[in-house]
């Protein structure tokens, strides 16, 4: 049926690693996104993508890169994962001006 | 940066009460949407309204959107215990600079439908 597949539901790192998070769509929405989502705070934005190879920094980049080579697939980079990065983490995808389709989301925790 | 916010906080009723919540924000908009979160997942799409639009309805929902006040509504009717969940209102500002769809949400409503 969908659409927008996070590969990982719960995620373990450990302080300093590198961590990569994968999202994959398969409705050829030309938008990507991803957020986080902390109590309180409500979604925050950290990048999105309007097209192949192009990323757009949201209201939280710090700490964070994306990768998009191909336009189905929208890559979240932790470089140097630190506890304040545990987090849900949503991936959403969507066309110009449309509504958009969530993952199931990757909760992540470093310890 | 968060534009819409959502009043309730937080609602509770009963099976077949109708539930009511309504969204703020600040700036104009190309659209308002509205999304429904379960416990730990994702956000799934419920409907957008366009800025030329005055009321939407999809099955138990109804969605108003009052520009001139910018705010807007969502009513659920005869609510069901798997109703329960955290609403979420998202503008789509407008913008000059800005036009790839990019959401601000609110913080959400908690809404609790007890059988």
């Amino acid at each position: 049926d969908v659409k927008v597949t996070q590969s990982s539901r719960y995620l373990v790192k450990r302080t300093g690693e590198k961590v990569f998070l994968e999202c994959v769509q398969d409705m050829d929405h030309e938008n990507m996104f991803w957020y986080r989502q902390d109590p309180g705070l409500g979604l925050r934005l950290i990048y999105f993508s309007y097209d192949v190879k192009m990323k757009e920094k949201g209201d939280i980049p710090e700490g964070y890169s994306v990768s998009r080579e191909k336009k189905e697939r929208f890559s979240l980079i932790l470089e140097s994962a630190s506890t304040n990065q545990t987090s849900m983490y949503l991936c959403a995808s969507s066309r110009v001006l449309g509504g958009y389709t969530f993952g199931s989301g990757t909760r992540l925790t470093v310890v | 940066s968060q534009q819409g916010e959502e009043d309730p906080q937080a609602l509770s009723i009963q099976e077949g009460e109708n539930a009511t919540m309504n969204c703020s924000y600040k700036t104009s908009i190309n659209n308002l949407q509205w999304y429904r979160q379960n416990s730990g997942r994702g956000l799934v799409h419920l409907i957008l309204i366009r800025s030329n639009e005055r009321e939407k309805h999809s099955g138990r929902l109804r969605v108003t959107l009052d520009t001139s006040k910018k705010s807007s509504s969502l009513l659920i009717t005869a609510s069901r215990a798997a109703d329960t969940a955290s609403y979420f209102c998202a503008t789509d500002p407008l913008s000059q600079t800005d036009s790839w769809g990019k959401l601000q949400f609110g913080a959400g409503t908690q809404v609790v439908v007890t059988p």
